[in-house]
């Protein structure tokens, strides 16, 4: 376990459901983030929270939407998928926004959209 | 969008041999190199984290070096075990973000 805890691991979900994904850390940390990886592409960065405000938002449909109510846990809500956005949705965090910390990333969450 | 290179994608070696792979990524506005290993099924896990140009960083069996100027690094591995294998990511960064490149899979076969 690296300390960054993502649930559920696996997740198949049809396009008119709502699903939330849950990440949680007790690093003490103060940034985290949501990356998506899609099949043989690179890791995407979707969304920045430091000191629970969005910093950053990569364009990203709306039908993905992030929450964080606090510095230790991170959301991503779920609506309306598309098949095309299965993918491995990876947390992380980091000390502060600023990745000369480096990262702590959990063990991702597997979607699959049908 | 910047683009960060990985070569080779896959690699496969056999246990023993030692091998090593680049990464490329412009050099402009460039702050720190960073190096990721992820094991199948497991998280990302950092290795190294090289700003400065030449800078050389070693972990066991790993090292790592960087270039700034040419923008590239490369991962070495001496003495590949079974249990190297993995995906190898780099990730330049510039500002407060990662961009991270494709990766480079690596089966070492006992």
């Amino acid at each position: 376990e690296t300390g960054v805890t993502q649930t559920p691991r696996h997740l198949v979900m049809g396009m008119t459901n709502k699903k939330s994904l849950k990440c949680e850390q007790h690093l003490g940390h103060n940034a985290m983030y949501w990356y998506k990886q899609s099949a043989k592409k690179p890791l995407e960065l979707m969304f920045v929270y430091n000191f629970k405000e969005q910093t950053e938002n990569n364009s990203v449909p709306s039908r993905f939407s992030p929450e964080c109510p606090n510095s230790s846990h991170l959301f991503l809500h779920l609506h309306t998928l598309q098949p095309e956005d299965s993918a491995l949705y990876l947390c992380a965090s980091s000390q502060d926004q600023g990745a000369i910390y480096g990262y702590t990333f959990g063990s991702g969450t597997r979607l699959t959209v049908v | 969008i910047l683009n960060v290179e990985q070569s080779p994608q896959s690699l496969h070696v056999q246990e023993g041999d030692s091998t090593n792979f680049t990464c490329s990524f412009p050099s402009s506005n460039f702050y720190a190199l960073h190096w990721y290993r992820w094991e199948t099924a497991k998280s990302p896990e950092a290795l190294f984290v090289m700003t400065l140009n030449g800078d050389e960083k070693k972990k066991g069996r790993i090292s790592a070096t960087l270039n700034t100027k040419e923008g590239y690094s490369y991962l070495y591995i001496k003495g590949s075990q079974p249990e190297d294998s993995a995906t190898y990511l780099c990730a330049p960064e510039y500002g407060q973000n990662f961009v991270f490149g494709p990766g480079t899979r690596l089966s070492v076969l006992p």
